[in-house]
């Protein structure tokens, strides 16, 4: 079984501070990777996608990947208390009984105060 | 803009009852999935489905079953429900494995309560 493992919340940053999340795969073979938030009785949003090792920036959120240490993670800068939500981590599957499906992680839930 | 729509956002059923949620997308999407989510659990694959009239067991498939008839809907059925099928259920659709933009995309949510 492919797994995925994100670090264990809840995670709880001031407003205006950097949230870190983090997520490490055990799937050598996956290439894509994907960041959904989800608030509280809704559903996941996708919030970045990630291929290549690097950074990926979109506004005040940046992705990064590294292949290697099997590793993705997710900041946010400047948070805001409208980022409090569930942060869901999610790897595409390479091969095997896991092709075209994706592995979510539990997912961390993010409270960012006043 | 992607839209993927679920018949319903809340439902209430008797054990013992059969069950169709039914999920409709309008981006011609091949591929298609069926999760519930529970707390403590995350979100766990039931079925899947790579195109019509296809379907595979995702990781929880015992005591449901689905149908895809057509492109744009992918059912669930829940054959005789149970109290532990009470859950929110989440439908998704995306492009097919091999595209590079392989973005899953979820409707709304169905939260059923089974009695």
């Amino acid at each position: 079984q492919k797994e995925v493992e994100q670090n264990s919340g809840p995670l709880s940053v001031p407003e205006g501070a950097i949230a870190s999340l983090n997520c490490t795969y055990s799937d050598r073979g996956s290439q894509s990777f994907f960041w959904y938030r989800q608030y509280s009785g809704k559903s996941p949003e996708l919030i970045m996608s990630i291929y290549s090792n690097g950074d990926k920036e979109d506004g005040r959120f940046t992705a990064q990947l590294n292949k290697a240490s099997q590793y993705v993670s997710l900041l946010i800068r400047d948070s805001q208390p409208s980022d409090s939500a569930t942060y869901l981590c999610a790897a595409f599957g390479a091969g095997g009984t896991s092709y075209g499906k994706l592995t979510f992680g539990q997912g961390t839930i993010l409270t960012v105060h006043p | 803009d992607v839209k993927v729509t679920q018949s319903s956002r809340y439902l209430v059923k008797r054990t013992g009852e059969k069950v169709f949620l039914e999920c409709v997308q309008d981006m011609d999407h091949e591929n298609m999935f069926w999760y519930r989510q529970d707390p403590g659990l995350g979100l766990r694959l039931i079925y899947f489905s790579y195109d019509v009239k296809m379907k595979e067991k995702g990781d929880i498939p015992e005591g449901y079953s689905v149908s895809r008839e057509k492109k744009e809907r992918f059912s669930l059925i829940l054959e005789s429900a149970s109290t532990n099928q009470t859950s929110m259920y989440l439908c998704a659709s995306s492009l097919p494995p091999a595209s590079s933009f392989n973005t899953q995309y979820f409707g709304p949510g169905t939260r059923l309560t089974v009695l």
